[in-house]
């Protein structure tokens, strides 16, 4: 998964508690993103960053927040959980700001109750 | 609004046979496309790419056309496998001011009879 690490793997919470999820890389990629994946909808981009301190709102930002302190790591926070942020998240890293590929970290599969 | 999609969720193929992947986007000023294919319990993985100013791209045992007239994208799998059991997304790349933004379809599912 091209040195990205997302963390927990897997967690359950209930309705209208915090979450942080993480995503960590060792590419030193300068672009990070955060997508949700939901069966009938793909890939939706949540939050991205293009650098250190530097965040933007993607598609679907609402309920959303995330931060970046370090190139590394990448945090996306649920600031009260809603039974409708049950999803897999996956965030993604990419070098170059033209063309090119985003990598995928593995995914974490959140399920609020 | 503008959007990338696919014309068929579930393919499914005998062994051997070739695979053709469709998908169709509406931006005609998204200018790099990517298919990615992903496993179950795993993330995307890059399969291929091209740029707006092609119209074929082959990698290994995968071919993608790029037809900008009608703008539809297609990703071919010669001699499919049971590992190329999946699903396939494509992506519209478009850029701004902080990178480039991936859209994606919502995928096909790929399916290998022995």
């Amino acid at each position: 998964d091209a040195g990205i690490t997302q963390s927990p793997r897997h967690k359950v919470t209930e309705t209208g508690t915090p979450v942080t999820l993480r995503c960590h890389q060792t590419e030193n990629h300068r672009y990070m993103y955060w997508y949700r994946q939901d069966p009938g909808h793909g890939l939706r981009l949540i939050h991205y960053s293009y650098g250190v301190k530097d965040t933007d709102k993607g598609e679907v930002s609402d309920g959303y927040s995330v931060s970046r302190s370090k190139t590394e790591d990448f945090l996306l926070t649920l600031e009260s959980a809603t039974s409708s942020q049950t999803s897999v998240y996956f965030c993604a890293i990419s070098e170059s700001s033209t063309l090119g590929e985003q990598f995928f970290g593995p995914g974490t599969r959140l399920t609020v109750l | 609004g503008e959007s990338v999609g696919l014309h068929l969720p579930t393919l499914s193929v005998q062994e051997g046979d070739n695979s053709i992947i469709n998908c169709a986007y509406s931006n005609s000023a998204s200018d790099y496309f990517i298919w990615y294919k992903q496993e179950s319990g795993k993330g995307p993985q890059f399969i291929i790419d091209i740029r707006s100013n092609m119209d074929k791209r082959q990698g290994q045992r995968v071919t993608v056309l790029l037809n900008k007239t009608v703008k539809h994208l297609s990703l071919q799998i010669a001699a499919t496998q049971p590992g190329d059991s999946a699903v396939y997304f494509c992506a519209e790349n478009r850029r701004n001011n902080a990178g480039n933004m991936l859209t994606f379809g919502g995928g096909t599912r790929l399916m290998v009879k022995p």
